[in-house]
């Protein structure tokens, strides 16, 4: 049972426009959600994160939308930048317990 | 601060061997996660060791098992390897005292073959 979803494996975005990367959870516990990006051969880095006491939180040209009532969360990118293609993961924990749930990971290249 | 290290990046074994996978957290935390990474699956959380002990596992076989030693360092055993066993495997460290909202930061993986 797959508990954060990310339903677009890849997603191709003009440089300079927006980048909307969408998450899907299924398990209400959930209160902590975390993104991630990932480079070829490297590990993943830590990009942005939320808890459920928020429904949006900003960092520089990222920034993160929690829906509860939908279960939903998008990470969008403005203005998106060549060095932004990458391999994003989304990612969701409850507070009350350590692990961390990815989900599989949507690729984005960006565009000249 | 030096980052999380795995060692070795690289590793090629055949069926029914057996690997042990290392990784070295980043100076003063605790916590060490271990995650599977394949094309089809994504990222899997295999297990989480906090000083020394395990403290979450995530839903593989007992041939993967893991320990933690008093100066955090982490390793990771596959028995009877499997040709799906392959993968990258990555560790993420953080200074986790439980309350599941600090930052993992993560390791280069190991990329494992299974011939």
């Amino acid at each position: 049972d797959q508990q954060v979803k990310q339903n677009s494996p890849s997603l191709s975005v003009q440089e300079g426009r927006i980048s909307i990367l969408n998450c899907d959870y299924t398990n209400s516990m959930f209160d902590y959600f975390l993104w991630y990006k990932k480079y070829p051969a490297e590990g993943p880095t830590f990009l942005i994160s939320i808890s459920s006491i928020k429904d949006k939180n900003e960092d520089g040209r990222f920034t993160v939308f929690l829906n509860k009532s939908a279960k939903h969360l998008s990470l969008h990118i403005v203005p998106s930048q060549p060095g932004d293609s990458a391999v994003y993961f989304c990612a969701a924990s409850a507070l009350r317990d350590d692990k961390i749930i990815f989900g599989k990971g949507t690729r984005l290249h960006i565009l000249p | 601060k030096a980052g999380v290290t795995q060692t070795p990046r690289y590793l090629i074994k055949t069926r029914g061997q057996q690997v042990t996978l290392s990784c070295s957290p980043i100076s003063g935390h605790r916590s060490v996660s271990w995650y599977q990474q394949t094309p089809g699956q994504g990222l899997q959380f295999l297990f989480e060791y906090f000083s020394e002990t395990q403290r979450n596992k995530g839903n593989f076989p007992g041939r993967f098992s893991g320990r933690q030693f008093s100066n955090s360092r982490s390793e990771m055993n596959v028995s009877t390897l499997e040709l799906g066993d392959s993968a990258l495997y990555l560790c993420a460290s953080s200074s986790d005292e439980g309350s599941g909202t600090d930052t993992q930061y993560f390791g280069p993986g190991t990329r494992l073959t299974v011939l």
